[in-house]
């Protein structure tokens, strides 16, 4: 089964510094990844998405990520964090399904991220 | 703005009600997932329609009995829920292609608390 570590349960930043945050999984062949991002009370907008080609992956709102097949990595990064960037990120790995079944998606535990002015 | 419609937003029950959530997607999407999240937790998959026929139950107690009446709504109907079922209620949808999954788009969530 598939599984998705985060290692910073909570990440505090001052606005304007720079942002990685990191994401490893475990599946047996290459996964789909994806960050997601939650505001306190909301659901989760989807950052960004790695599914094949090209390893570095452009998302919104300014972030990127790098898929990094020999660590089993997929960290998010930022070059400058602004205040609204303040919530809760959430890596996880889709399981490329065939068949008549499809993906699940697991997450990872999640990482608070606060910025301060 | 969500494309992913959830309603209510907030819900207060009492242990011996009978309540539901209703989600609603226009995006064309095939599958249809409800994923419940504690506070400080992520989110924890309990069912998938696809092509609205049930695909996955995440051995979900008999209390949460889901509903695809078609392809653009999904429905939870609560029974007799615990004070411990409190939580947010994702609904998401994904194209839930065959040997695909893509990416999901989650609603606002519905903010259950049980008396």
């Amino acid at each position: 089964a598939q599984s998705v570590t985060q290692p910073d349960i909570h990440i505090t930043v001052s606005e304007g510094a720079s942002l990685e945050l990191r994401c490893n999984y475990s599946y047996g062949a290459t996964p789909y990844l994806f960050w997601y991002v939650q505001s306190p009370g909301q659901g989760l907008q989807l950052l960004l998405k790695y599914f094949s080609g090209d390893t570095l992956v452009q998302g919104i709102k300014g972030f990127e990520a790098e898929f990094k097949r020999s660590q089993s990595s997929f960290n998010l990064r930022k070059p400058s964090v602004h205040w609204s960037d303040a919530a809760e990120y959430f890596c996880a790995v889709g399981v490329r399904a065939g068949g008549t079944s499809y993906g699940k998606l697991t997450f990872g535990q999640g990482t608070i991220l606060t910025v301060h002015p | 703005d969500t494309e992913v419609t959830q309603t209510p937003k907030h819900l207060v029950m009492g242990m011996t009600n009978k309540k539901s959530l209703k989600c609603e997607q226009h995006m064309g999407h095939r599958a249809m997932y409800w994923y419940k999240q504690k506070a400080k937790k992520p989110p924890e998959l309990m069912f998938v329609y696809s092509y609205e026929k049930l695909s996955i139950n995440e051995s979900v107690p008999s209390r949460f009995s889901p509903e695809c009446p078609n392809s653009s709504l999904l429905n939870l109907h609560l029974h007799a829920l615990q004070p411990e079922d409190s939580a947010l209620y994702l609904c998401a949808s994904s194209q839930g292609l065959q040997g695909y999954t893509g990416e999901l788009f989650f609603g606002e969530g519905s903010r259950l608390t049980v008396l």
